[in-house]
């Protein structure tokens, strides 16, 4: 079955500083998907970025930045300089398609929290 | 902004009772699905519709049932509430039915006492 782990289950850095977000999958698909979502304490899920199995070059969209590697079974996550409003949940998920359908399979977060 | 809506924001209700939670999908998408947000569980798939049809189920229980309308809204029913389904229930919604992205609501939080 799927499986995300987020190990990190906590991370508190000081504003500016860079910090990452680690994600491992398993997954016996030879097509999948993978996500991020953040959630702010305001509590919705917000859609970050979506990589598709067969493209492992790395995103960058501002301050964030992703890292695929299928070798380590990885999709890692960069806020560079971060801010305070960045403090949020950062969840890593998998898709799994079931029968012409797909599930998202999500890791148990990372809360991240940025002082100022 | 995603584009989804949910009502209620939030509910609380006692132990025993149903509630239907309501979801509309963005425009133009015609998949919904209904994640639950636990504490203990995290986010889990509760199950998916795609124009009016079930498409997949994970973790729902029998007490929980679901349904997508012909204007592709669609609404959750949980019966017979226990404390433990205290939980932010989210809807979200994407064009197809495998590997879009999913856009989500703001969530229904519900607390049975």
């Amino acid at each position: 079955a799927q499986k995300v782990t987020q190990a990190q289950t906590e991370i508190s850095v000081v504003e500016k500083e860079d910090v990452t977000l680690d994600c491992v999958y398993e997954t016996r698909d030879t097509t999948y998907y993978l996500f991020w979502y953040k959630q702010p304490p305001s509590g919705e899920l917000v859609f970050l970025i979506r990589r598709n199995s067969f493209d492992e070059q790395n995103e960058i969209s501002g301050r964030y930045s992703w890292n695929f590697q299928k070798s380590t079974s990885s999709f890692n996550f960069t806020i560079t300089a971060s801010q305070v409003v960045d403090s949020a949940v950062y969840f890593c998920a998998l898709s799994e398609a079931i029968q012409g359908a797909q599930k998202l399979v999500f890791g148990q977060g990372t809360r991240l929290t940025i002082n100022p | 902004d995603s584009g989804v809506t949910q009502t209620p924001k939030h509910l609380i209700t006692a132990t025993g009772q149903r509630v239907t939670l309501r979801c509309s999908p963005r425009s133009g998408d015609l998949s919904v699905y209904w994640y639950q947000q636990s504490l203990d569980q995290g986010l889990q798939f509760l199950i998916q519709y795609y124009n009016g049809e079930e498409r997949a189920k994970g973790n729902i229980l029998e007490r929980f049932s679901a349904q997508q309308f012909p204007d592709l809204h669609s609404e959750l029913n949980l019966s017979s509430l226990e404390l433990g389904d205290s939980a932010l229930y989210f809807c979200a919604s994407s064009p197809g039915s495998r590997y879009d992205e999913q856009f989500f609501g703001p969530g229904t939080r519900l607390t049975v006492l």
